[in-house]
Parts: C-alpha cells; structure tokens; sequence
C-alpha cells in the first residue's frame, strides 16, 4: 500500500527564516497531495494542497511543490512567524479501483523562535 | 454549516473491555475515515468508509472494525482493549475521499 515518508521530524528556525518539509511517496498513481497544520490541542486543517497535473502552488507565505517523477512534494514557508509553529503533515491519496483515502507522514514539528 | 463532530471527547477504559467511537461528519460529505494519533507516530490510518461500504483499510488488527449508516455517520469499534490501543482518534470528512478533508475534534481514549 502507499506509504509517505516525511522528514524532517522536528525543525527549528529563528523568525523570518523560511522552513522546508519533505516528503515521498511511494504509489505512482497517488494524485493528491495535501498539507496539513495541527495546532497544540486543535485537530488538523488544511493549509494548502496540489494536484499532480500542478507542479507548483503558492498561498501567500506558504508554496508546495510536486516532482512526480521522483515522487516527492516539499512544503515551503517564508517570512516564518511564531504563530507558524505547529505540526504539519503531509499526506497522499491511495487510488485505488473502489475509491480514494489520504495516507499521511509522521509529522514534523515546526518550532519558531522570536 | 456544521463540522465534522465526534462523540465521546473522552474515553477511560479498562484493558479487554470495548468501545464505540461515533463521527457525524460535515453534510453532504459521503466519506469518512479514521485515524489513529500516537505521538511520534503521526496520523495513522485505520479505514476509510463511502456510502455505507469499506473502501480502504489500513493495517491495524480485526480488532478495530468501523461502519458507516446511510445518513453517513460513522462509528468505530475497538475490542478487547489493550493498553497500546491509548491514543486520540481522529475522524475526518470529505466529499469523496480525494478532496479536501475536514477533521474532528478527535475523542481521547485511555485505557488502563
């Protein structure tokens, strides 16, 4: 089945400096990626996704790219500001012939100091 | 309109007793799926229901079943608990399970 690997677990970063996440997949029929943020506490919402016909996506501060080829999409956040430290997790969709399901990474602690 | 609601909040159990977890999820969403949240283990996927039927399913032992009712919401059911089964269970809902997914609040299940 699929699986997302996500790296790296824990990030650390002064504010104003960008912060990057990785993450691969292992099913090439996977064609959604999206990107989540969980604050401490509060369940996960949605911060930006892609599609795999989309190599590139941008929401102000925050981008994601997709390499298909290589199976990997990346989360970009730039201008890093306290309020973004959170958990964030990737995740992909398992395509199968009944239907879709996301499979998510690990997570990655995103720590922001001022 | 209304989110995703998951009920109870909290669970205290005792090990080999069971439980059932129940997700309603946002209107007019027909999937739902569950995840188990373990620190240092992430969003760990348990299944994945639509229209009544288990589409996907995760590698968690039969311990661990679901359903899904015809207005879509969803139940869990873990039996014969063990005390590793201690995590915060997440549902989450989404048109058709390749679009945008809308979590609960989650329901904390300890078991001792």
């Amino acid at each position: 089945g699929e699986n997302v690997e996500q790296h790296p677990s824990t990030l650390s970063v002064q504010e104003g400096d960008s912060a990057v996440i990785k993450c691969t997949y292992s099913d090439s029929a996977s064609n959604y990626f999206p990107w989540y943020k969980q604050e401490l506490g509060k369940r996960p919402q949605l911060i930006i996704d892609i599609r795999s016909n989309v190599g590139e996506k941008k929401d102000q501060r925050i981008a994601v790219t997709l390499n298909k080829t290589a199976k990997h999409f990346s989360l970009h956040i730039t201008e890093t500001q306290p309020e973004d430290s959170a958990v964030y997790f990737c995740a992909a969709s398992i395509p199968n012939q009944a239907g879709t399901a996301l499979i998510f990474g690990k997570g990655t602690t995103l720590s922001v100091s001022s | 309109k209304a989110g995703v609601t998951q009920t109870p909040r909290y669970l205290i159990k005792t090990r080999g007793q069971q439980v059932t977890l129940s997700c309603s999820p946002i209107s007019g969403h027909r999937s739902v799926s569950w995840y188990q949240q373990t620190p240092g283990q992430g969003l760990q996927f348990l299944f994945e229901y639509f229209s009544e039927t288990q589409r996907n399913k995760g590698n968690f032992p039969g311990r661990f079943s679901g359903r899904q009712f015809s207005n879509s919401r969803s139940e869990m059911n873990v039996s014969t608990l063990e005390l590793g089964d201690s995590a915060l269970y997440l549902c989450a809902s989404s048109f058709n399970g390749n679009t945008e997914a809308f979590f609960g609040q989650g329901t904390r299940l300890t078991v001792v």
